[in-house]
């Protein structure tokens, strides 16, 4: 059974580089239909689309946050990683790394990590 | 921007009642519509693709329908367990995805 499992810092300050990786176990982040991202949710509040990367390296990103996040994967590792850079206190989350699989054109997030709370406080 | 409103934002229903929610998307967006569930605590999990297809596994009682616009989830009697936050999910080619704002279901 696919599990993805987010790791990194819970707590990061304010101006400094949110950085989380997502494992992958229970199958290949190569294979081909699946793309790989970060999904957040703010404490009480709805969900909200980072970005996805294929394993190829492709990476497409939320518009609104584009200018400060990079997605990477590892396939030698099986993971994936996310890096938001110059947080504030509006970056506080809960942080899902998430499966996209794309089927002749048809789109679903099937699997998710269990996620990960990131507060950005000094 | 295609925006999602999802309405209401919550709901109060007595177990074995149906119940609905809707997802509107400001403009046509064919079928490219998701349901999800999120327990408390919980990351989401799929419920429905595709406006009206059910995820393998997911209760019978969970339906979705609609294209173009306006989109319906159903449950057809809610049970204790149903007791969640509901999110529909666009989605166009790659980038991006995008949430409704959340229906709360509780049970009265």
């Amino acid at each position: 059974q696919l599990q993805l499992q987010e790791s990194g810092p819970g707590l990061v300050k304010p101006s400094e580089t949110l950085s989380l990786t997502c494992t992958v176990s229970g199958g290949s982040i190569s294979s081909s239909s699946y793309y790989w991202g970060w999904i957040r949710q703010p404490p009480g509040k709805g969900l909200e689309w980072i970005g996805s990367i294929y394993y190829s390296g492709s990476t497409y990103y939320s518009p609104s946050l584009q200018s400060r996040v990079t997605i990477s994967v590892d396939t030698s590792k099986n993971h994936f990683s996310l890096k938001l850079s110059s947080v504030t206190a509006a970056d506080t989350a809960v942080y899902y790394c998430a499966r996209r699989r794309v089927v002749r054109g048809v789109q679903r997030v099937d699997f998710w990590g269990q996620g990960t709370l990131v507060t950005v406080s000094s | 921007d295609i925006q999602m409103t999802q309405s209401p934002s919550s709901l109060s229903a007595s177990v074995g009642d149906r119940v609905t929610i809707t997802c509107q998307a400001s403009q046509d967006i064919s079928n490219f519509l998701n349901w999800y569930q999120q327990k408390p605590g919980k990351a989401p999990k799929l419920l429905i693709y595709d406006a009206s297809n059910l995820e393998t596994g997911v209760p019978s009682r969970f339906s979705g329908s609609g294209s173009g616009t306006d989109f319906t989830f159903t449950i057809s009697s809610l049970q204790p367990e149903d007791i969640a936050t509901y999110y529909c999910q666009h989605y166009d080619n790659l980038p991006p995805m995008t949430f409704g704002g959340g229906t709360k279901v509780e049970i009265k």
